[in-house]
């Protein structure tokens, strides 16, 4: 167990629908990263956020947006969905983004799929 | 442009044995490099770690050795158990840039009994 808890494990949905996904960093984490993990495309950094701001941005759609609260948990909206955003959404965390200091621990994944 | 590489997709060895899974790299700005390991259904775990200035680290079983001037790294696990067998991932992490890891493909590795 890593001690990063993201819900839901599965979401099935259509396609145009919008949808949340949550994350809980491990205790003491200031650090989240969302990854998507698609069949053909690997494991792909989407987003980063610090203590509550954006720090780094990957590949991630317009149609997709994250944010970062006060308590330090992070959600990934999408919207608009497509049957290609159906993959396994990671949320990662680790404490202080430095040189030397970049061990990521990640949740279980949530499970998307769009019909 | 894939900037980390894992050219072979599957490894097959047999308990006892040594493992060495392989890396390639093509982005200089990479000065810390990361080896995950993926069982189905479950989060990536962390393994082992090595930055740019160190060309080889121990853990257990697990060491990493990293060649720069060759771009590649290397994952050993010695001796090699079936509770090994899962997807391996490494991982690169630029300069400065927000820390975002850029994966490889995987390479699937089996220990047979």
């Amino acid at each position: 167990d890593s001690g990063v808890t993201q819900t839901p494990k599965h979401l099935i949905t259509a396609t145009g629908q919008r949808v949340t996904l949550r994350c809980s960093p491990r205790s003491g984490d200031l650090s989240v990263y969302w990854y998507q993990q698609s069949l053909d495309q690997g494991l792909q950094f989407l987003i980063q956020y610090y203590n509550g701001e954006e720090r780094a941005k990957g590949n991630i759609l317009e149609r997709f947006s994250a944010q970062q609260f006060p308590d330090l948990h992070s959600e990934l909206n999408l919207s608009s969905l497509e049957l290609g955003d159906s993959a396994l959404y990671f949320c990662a965390s680790s404490a202080h983004p430095g040189r030397g200091n970049n061990e990521q621990f990640f949740g279980p994944g949530t499970r998307l799929t769009v019909l | 442009d894939q900037q980390v590489k894992q050219n072979s997709p599957s490894l097959s060895v047999q308990e006892g044995r040594i493992s060495i899974l392989n890396c390639d790299y093509t982005n200089s700005m990479f000065d810390y490099f990361l080896w995950y390991k993926k069982y189905p259904a479950e989060g990536p775990t962390f393994l082992i770690s090595i930055s740019s200035i160190k060309d080889k680290n121990e853990d257990g079983r697990f060491t990493v050795f990293l060649n720069k001037s060759a771009k590649h790294l290397s994952l050993h696990i010695v001796p090699s158990q079936p509770g090994d067998s899962a997807v391996y991932f490494c991982a690169a992490s630029p300069l400065g840039a927000g820390n975002m890891l850029t994966f490889g493909g995987g390479t699937r590795l089996m220990v047979k009994p």
